[in-house]
Parts: structure tokens; C-alpha cells; sequence
């Protein structure tokens, strides 16, 4: 079956270290994302990438890096700079906007907490 | 710019039916609609595409107002499986990304 793989499901970083996401998916899909929901939040949009080996900065980028070398993988890293990473992570994609109208298939998520 | 969705909240007995609506102070195009479970990812429920239309699934439909730039969502004769916390999203920058509600906490208490 189709989907989207996040790992690891619970993460716990030192301050100041980095770390990094994983988001795998095998739909297809041209579009992914990155979006960050804190307790009784919404969520908010970190990095997104349309195509291989391009992004563009969400509304929260700052502390956060990404790749997108293959078209499958979106990995998120974490860095310390930024300062409140402790939140529930979700990875998501899509078929681009242009190509019609096509829901966000999400990940199940990855809580990183800081110790 | 973030839409806003009200109610916050909203507390049913199962078989009661409930609304929650999704605004925007820009022009709407389109809306999405999730639900997602505590501790799980959002799940994808529906796309509205142009004003007036009007969708369901199972028995959760919703209505998009592009003039009053807004979406209504519907949940009649709710069950509980329909706990959760819904979200609307709104395309921005070309549609290339999806801005999302603040989300409305459901309960349904049997």
C-alpha cells in the first residue's frame, strides 16, 4: 500500500544538538511538506518542495533545514538554533496544485521532545 | 493569512449534529477539510473547489460560500468515531502550499 513513512516515531534531542526527520513516501507524489503542530495548535508550515531539488521556506523556517534529493525523500533536520523544538512533527504530500484538486496525505508523525 | 475557524470547541451527546465554519479575509478558491485523531496524523476528508458547492461523505458534507468567503462543515447524526479535531485549509502563494485553521476540538459523549 501507498503512503507516507515518518521515523522515528518518538525522538528525544540534548539542547544543542541536531537532528533529523525522516519522511519517506511511495505515492508518487511531486509535493511534499513539512508542518509543525505544538498542544492545542494548529498547524504551521516549516518548508515545503514542489519538485526534486527545490524548496521554499514556510512560515517557521528559521532553526529548520531540509533536502530533496530523490523525489520520495523529505528529510527535516532540526538544528539548534532553533530554540523550542519540542513539538509533534508531520510530514505530508501531494500531487502539485496544478495538476487538479488533490488532498495532503500525512504522515503519522514524529514527537521530538528536548531533554 | 491564517483562516479562522469557530467553534473552538464543541461538546455532543452521539446522534447530535454540529457545524463548524471556516473563514478567510482573503478571496477562497478553494477549501480543504481533516480530521485528525489524538496523537495521529490529519486525515484527508474533502475539497471544495468553486462557490456553492456542496460535498459529503459518509454523513459529514460541507458547503463552500466563495462571496462570504467561507466553508461550513456538517456532521449530522454524529458517532462517536467522530471525535477529533477538525481543520479547514485554504490554499496561499499559487496554491502552492495550504494554510491551515487553528482547528475545532469535537466530542461526541455517548
Amino acid at each position: 500500500d501507498g503512503g507516507i513513512t515518518q521515523s522515528p516515531k518518538y525522538l528525544f534531542r540534548k539542547e544543542g544538538q541536531n537532528v533529523t526527520l525522516s519522511c519517506e513516501q511511495n505515492l508518487n507524489h511531486d509535493a511534499m511538506y513539512w508542518y509543525r503542530q505544538d498542544p492545542g495548535q494548529g498547524l504551521r508550515l516549516i518548508y515545503y518542495s514542489q519538485i526534486v531539488n527545490d524548496f521554499q521556506k514556510g512560515d517557521i523556517a528559521e532553526g529548520y533545514s531540509v533536502s530533496r534529493e530523490k523525489k520520495e525523500s523529505f528529510p527535516l533536520t532540526v538544528t539548534s538554533a532553533q530554540k523550542n523544538p519540542t513539538a509533534f512533527y508531520l510530514c505530508a504530500s501531494s500531487i502539485p496544485s496544478g495538476q487538479g484538486a488533490h488532498g495532503y496525505t500525512f504522515g503519522s508523525g514524529t514527537r521530538l521532545t528536548v531533554v | 493569512q491564517q483562516p479562522v475557524q469557530s467553534p473552538q470547541a464543541v461538546i455532543l451527546r452521539e446522534g447530535e449534529d454540529a457545524v463548524i465554519n471556516c473563514s478567510s479575509s482573503k478571496a477562497l478558491y478553494s477549501v480543504h477539510w481533516y480530521r485528525q485523531k489524538h496523537g495521529e496524523a490529519p486525515v484527508f476528508l474533502m475539497i471544495l473547489l468553486k462557490g456553492g458547492e456542496q460535498k459529503g461523505h459518509e454523513k459529514i458534507s460541507a458547503s463552500f460560500n466563495e462571496k462570504k468567503q467561507q466553508s461550513s462543515l456538517y456532521l449530522t447524526a454524529s458517532q462517536l468515531s467522530y471525535s477529533g479535531t477538525y481543520f479547514c485549509g485554504t490554499p496561499d502563494q499559487g496554491a502552492q502550499k495550504l494554510v491551515f485553521g487553528q482547528g475545532t476540538r469535537l466530542t461526541i459523549n455517548p
